[in-house]
């Protein structure tokens, strides 16, 4: 099924260590985005990719780092894992040449940090 | 103050009810609206989009943007256990810094129950 796909689906860390989220999409969007939700928080954005080649902050880039690979696949790195960084992961892309847009989502990555 | 201001509920309500979710902003700018459904343990969905202020009416769903007071609602009419899931409004400008980037409330819990 077209759609954004997210591994690993769950994972937990402990403190200090590193990993990254794989994030591809087959829809052929230009733009890719990584959110964090966390409860009573909504979804805040971390960094986003407008095209292949460009990244940017979002909200709440501290303690991140992103890839846009190519056009497809936009990975999200934490580099020394803390706990505070225990939240649900989604990445989402979009066609913003588009007049009529919105946004879709991966079932996200669940990650504990302990 | 967030951009965007959502009652995280949770808000509980028979089956058959007409349920009326909102949300506020503080940025003028802000002129494409949208509705995500999330059930429990996956990623958003879209669900309504409307540009700028108006009504526009999917099934039983009915989205309204007010731009002058600077909030939006959906309605759902007839509601059903179905719908039980967490909705979050989310919104963007038309171009410049905010190109692509959308903004989310806070999401409100909805359970509808037989």
């Amino acid at each position: 099924n077209a759609g954004v796909t997210q591994t690993p689906k769950f994972q937990v860390l402990k403190t200090g260590q590193s990993m990254t989220l794989q994030c591809a999409q087959d829809m052929n969007h230009n733009s890719m985005y990584w959110y964090r939700q966390d409860p009573g928080m909504g979804l805040r954005l971390i960094y986003y990719s407008a095209s292949e080649g460009t990244t940017d902050k979002g909200e709440v880039p501290n303690g991140y780092n992103v890839s846009r690979l190519n056009k497809r696949e936009f990975s999200l790195r934490l580099e020394s894992a803390a706990p505070s960084q225990t939240s649900v992961y989604f990445c989402a892309s979009s066609e913003v040449s588009s007049a009529n847009y919105g946004y879709t989502f991966g079932s996200g990555t669940r990650l504990t940090v302990v | 103050q967030k951009e965007v201001e959502q009652d995280p509920g949770p808000l509980s309500v028979p089956e058959g009810a007409i349920v009326s979710l909102n949300c506020t902003y503080s940025n003028s700018a802000f002129q494409y609206f949208m509705w995500y459904r999330q059930y429990s343990r996956k990623g958003p969905e879209l669900l309504m989009y409307t540009y700028s202020s108006g009504n526009k009416e999917d099934g039983r769903f009915t989205a309204q943007v007010d731009k002058s007071s600077k909030y939006i609602s959906l309605f759902i009419r007839d509601s059903q256990p179905s719908d039980s899931a967490t909705y979050l409004c989310a919104m963007r400008g038309a171009g410049g810094t905010s190109y692509g980037k959308l903004t989310f409330g806070q999401g409100t819990i909805l359970t509808v129950h037989p």
